[in-house]
């Protein structure tokens, strides 16, 4: 099976901006998760996805927002960025909701500027 | 608040040696225990897991020693090889609720020497 795949790979915006980051979950997986994770605060939760529904939500601004479609693809979104938004935003999937294994991708390397 | 304490945060390691990885948790909620290795420019990986009920896992040079009631769990790492050098995370699932995420700690980078 492949792997959890994420694009873009890199990104760089400015202060103020918006992205979107898109997660491919391994074939069969229904649930996604993310991660933010920066040299400072380490790996920390973002929110879960399971059958188009966010299960559970992280300690962050409602600025970071995602969503789930059908085929479980899953995509977040920052708005407004900061500085400190900066960090390797990763994806993770696992065949059911609070599940015991997640198979993380590779990351998207956000940078602002 | 940090809800799972890894130590140390670098180690260095000779090749050949053990190398040893120390987490400590707070919350008995929690059901489940990963350890992940992270690689530069790759997402972190599942290396091995346990569940409270069990003191040891062995997964050929890795192995994950518990003790439910000190709240602590170790990842040792047996004739270690420079290829181990990584980012190793704990992690710990709270199994009560709907709260299934993953919590880890801070990262221990090792480095094996040859």
């Amino acid at each position: 099976k492949a792997g959890v795949t994420q694009t873009p790979r890199y990104l760089i915006k400015t202060r103020g901006q918006q992205v979107t980051l898109s997660c491919s979950p391994i074939s069969g997986h229904r649930s996604v998760s993310w991660y933010q994770q920066t040299p400072g605060q380490g790996l920390q939760f973002l929110f879960e996805y399971f059958s188009e529904t966010q299960r559970n939500k992280g300690n962050f601004p409602g600025r970071f927002s995602g969503r789930q479609f059908s085929n479980s693809r899953s995509e977040m979104n920052v708005s407004t960025l900061e500085l400190g938004d900066s960090a390797l935003y990763l994806c993770a999937s696992s065949s059911t909701t609070s599940t015991d294994t997640q198979y993380f991708g590779p990351g998207t390397r956000l940078t602002v500027l | 608040q940090q809800q799972v304490k890894q130590s140390p945060q670098s180690l260095i390691v000779q090749k050949g040696g053990i190398s040893i990885i120390n987490c400590a948790y707070e919350n008995t909620a929690f059901d489940y225990f990963p350890w992940y290795q992270q690689f530069p420019g790759k997402g972190p990986a599942l290396l091995i897991a346990i569940r409270p009920d069990v003191s040891e896992k062995k997964e050929g040079r890795f192995t994950i020693s518990f003790n439910k009631s000190a709240k602590q769990f170790s990842l040792h790492i047996m004739d270690s090889q420079p290829g181990d050098s990584a980012t190793y995370f704990c992690a710990a699932r709270d199994g009560g609720g709907s709260q299934g995420n993953l919590i880890f700690g801070k990262g221990t980078k090792l480095s094996v020497k040859p």
